[in-house]
């Protein structure tokens, strides 16, 4: 199957600072990538749609300003929480659509921790 | 009624024992179903794909879907240890977005 990397697999950051997540297609091109949140023992809710060149898609109840998403090519899209809060803390994982194909392939998660 | 169903267990079987996962749905749209398989603290892993109506057999994973019920399965044969995870079902009707369901918790015991 395809491989989607993400960086950092974990960031601890103190309240008020802004931390950027990294999600990439490894083998293959992908002009959609998605971003969820998980919180523990929940199913994956998603927060947004990034289409490469294109502004992204936020899901209802998403503050698109405090969540800023950039897709600025076929293999990377970034998810950047600004003026982080405790209550950010969670388990962010993207996922990466290969162009015509119905399927996503998920990275590995990023788990944030706001102190 | 929520557009995909899914019972969140949790399921606990004895190693080598058959399991069958379920979900329902209500969305007549939805052709596209997938099974993801999610470990703690990992993102979910694509264990089957399915095109509309019928089966698919990869190793020991089988997925079948009915659309006529609206009704998909994973069963897993000869269950290990290792299939002790989250099993996510998700569909959609084409478009971008997946519906999933809230995930099966599954320990199989040694």
């Amino acid at each position: 199957g395809a491989v989607v990397s993400q960086h950092p697999s974990r960031v601890i950051c103190k309240s008020g600072t802004s931390v950027k997540i990294e999600c990439r297609s490894l083998d293959f091109q992908a002009t959609t990538m998605f971003w969820y949140r998980q919180f523990p023992k929940q199913s994956l809710m998603l927060m947004a749609t990034s289409n490469e060149g294109s502004k992204a898609t936020y899901e209802q109840g998403v503050e698109k300003d405090k969540f800023l998403i950039n897709h600025a090519s076929l293999t990377l899209s970034t998810l950047t929480v600004t003026s982080a809060h405790p209550e950010d803390s969670s388990f962010y994982i993207c996922s990466a659509r290969d162009p015509g194909a119905p399927e996503q392939y998920f990275g590995p998660g990023t788990r944030l921790t706001v102190t | 009624q929520k557009e995909v169903e899914q019972d969140p267990g949790p399921l606990s079987v004895p190693e080598g024992a058959i399991v069958s996962l379920n979900c329902t749905y209500s969305n007549s749209a939805f052709q596209y179903f997938m099974w993801y398989r999610q470990y703690s603290r990992k993102g979910p892993e694509l264990l089957m794909y399915t095109y509309s109506s019928g089966n698919k057999e990869d190793g020991r994973f089988t997925a079948q879907v009915d659309k006529s019920s609206k009704y998909i399965s994973l069963f897993i044969r000869d269950s290990q240890p290792s299939d002790s995870a989250t099993y996510l079902c998700a569909m959609s009707g084409g478009s971008e977005k997946l519906v999933f369901g809230k995930g099966t918790k599954l320990t199989v015991n040694p």
